[in-house]
């Protein structure tokens, strides 16, 4: 089965920095989502990822997938304390029916 | 757009209780269902999934089980509540650009 492991598992960066989270696959990625989700609450859809080398923006959030299609990055550029959270990455399993699979997730606080 | 309703927000359940949580979507025909449960500090885990009405598909032996009476309807129970069935749980479906979620409900086993 798929597995993905992200890193790091937590994270405090200062308000304003740039920060990188990733997220890694025992297998090839056919479908890699980003989620943001503030604490006891449901995910926010951020981006998907199909393409190997594939990049997308949303305003200070930038997604990429690697060429090998196995490994995914986050980046935050000149973070605010809106950009704190749980972020997740999701991925579809290559075959069968669509069921995501989730990593462990990466805690993020931004300090003022 | 899908929309996702998941209630109760939380529930406070003592051990060997039963429980339903319900789910239900809107702006779409024969979704695809999920549920999903987030351990604290953890990720989230797939329970169980759905294709269509009595069609369910379990991911992981539990205490819990799932059923889907209509179309766009997907209710989670259990008969006898353990411990260990506490956490955060999610509905879920998917869509052409993504899958979408419910706010989640909060159930906590005493």
């Amino acid at each position: 089965s798929q597995e993905l492991e992200q890193s790091p598992q937590s994270l405090i960066v200062q308000e304003g920095k740039n920060l990188t989270i990733n997220c890694t696959s025992s297998k090839t990625l056919y479908g890699l989502y980003w989620y943001k989700q503030k604490y006891g609450e449901g995910l926010i859809f951020l981006m998907m990822l199909q393409k190997g080398g594939e990049e997308k923006s949303h305003e200070k959030i930038t997604a990429k997938l690697d060429e090998k299609k196995q490994q995914s990055s986050l980046h935050i550029t000149a973070s605010q304390p809106s950009h704190a959270g749980i972020y997740l990455c999701g991925a579809d399993p290559p075959q069968g029916a669509q069921k995501l699979v989730f990593g462990q997730g990466t805690r993020l606080t931004i300090n003022p | 757009s899908q929309t996702i309703h998941q209630w109760p927000a939380t529930l406070v359940q003592p051990v060997g209780s039963p429980l339903s949580l319900e789910c239900t979507v809107e702006g779409t025909s024969n979704p695809n269902l999920y549920w999903y449960r987030q351990a604290a500090g953890r990720g989230l885990q797939l329970l169980f999934y759905s294709v269509g009405i009595g069609q369910i598909s379990s991911e992981v032996p539990q205490n819990l089980s799932a059923s889907r009476p209509q179309d766009r309807q997907f209710i989670l129970s259990s008969k006898k509540l353990l411990l260990s069935d506490s956490g955060f749980y999610l509905c879920a479906t998917n869509a052409l650009y993504g899958y979408t979620f419910g706010s989640g409900t909060r159930l906590t086993v005493v």
